[in-house]
């Protein structure tokens, strides 16, 4: 079924180790982001690429990084992890052209815990 | 980005009609209103969106006020497996993102 594939769905990591959240959607969309979200609150955005090659910084971006090769692909990495980077993290996409007209396509998430 | 407003939760009763409400007075004319809604365990779900007229579809409908400073989501028919944090956001023509706020948590009762 076409949509959006995160890899792993749980995680359990030490502080100081880094990890990559994997992120692939087969929709051609030229939008994706990231998305953490902590018990109780909404989603609030870590970063974002309009298409292969640029990517942005979105509301909460520190200790995270991301690049764009491929269409496809999304990867967000930890650098080094951090007990406050324990949250729910969801990839989305989306068209982009005319793109307020589409909604997102979410994946299903990823539980990363900060030990 | 403008803001919106919803109540933190409201209840309905398992077949009856739900109509969740949005405040939304900072918006500006080309803004769109999205509303997405969570399962527990699960992403966001587009459930509709709107400009300026109201929109049906499968899911719900979405009533918006003649002004656009507020807009409503309507689920026909509730059932349990509408229970869900329900997110209206306001989409810029130019923007590439979402800001979710948080939301109406839905509980239906049977």
């Amino acid at each position: 079924n076409a949509g959006v594939t995160q890899t792993p769905k749980f995680q359990v990591l030490k502080t100081g180790q880094s990890m990559t959240l994997q992120c692939a959607q087969d929709m051609n969309h030229e939008y994706m982001s990231w998305y953490r979200q902590d018990p109780g609150m909404g989603l609030r955005l870590i970063h974002y690429s309009v298409g292969a090659g640029i990517t942005d910084q979105g509301e909460v971006p520190n200790g995270y990084n991301v690049s764009r090769s491929t269409t496809e692909d999304f990867p967000l990495r930890l650098l080094s992890a951090a007990p406050s980077q324990t949250s729910v993290y969801f990839c989305a996409s989306s068209p982009l052209t005319r793109q307020m007209r589409y909604g997102y396509t979410f994946g299903s998430g990823t539980r990363l815990t900060v030990v | 980005d403008a803001k919106t407003t919803q109540p933190n939760s409201m209840e309905s009763n398992e077949e009856e009609p739900v109509h969740l409400p949005c405040n939304h007075s900072t918006i500006s004319g080309t803004d769109y209103i999205h509303w997405y809604r969570q399962l527990p365990s699960q992403g966001p779900e587009y459930v509709i969106h709107g400009l300026t007229s109201n929109v049906n579809n499968r899911m719900a409908s979405l009533a918006i006020a003649e002004d656009r400073k507020s807009s409503t989501l309507i689920l026909h028919r509730a059932t349990l497996r509408d229970a869900a944090v329900y997110y209206c956001i306001l989409r810029a023509t130019s923007g590439s993102r979402l800001t979710f706020g948080e939301g109406t948590q839905l509980t239906v009762n049977p």
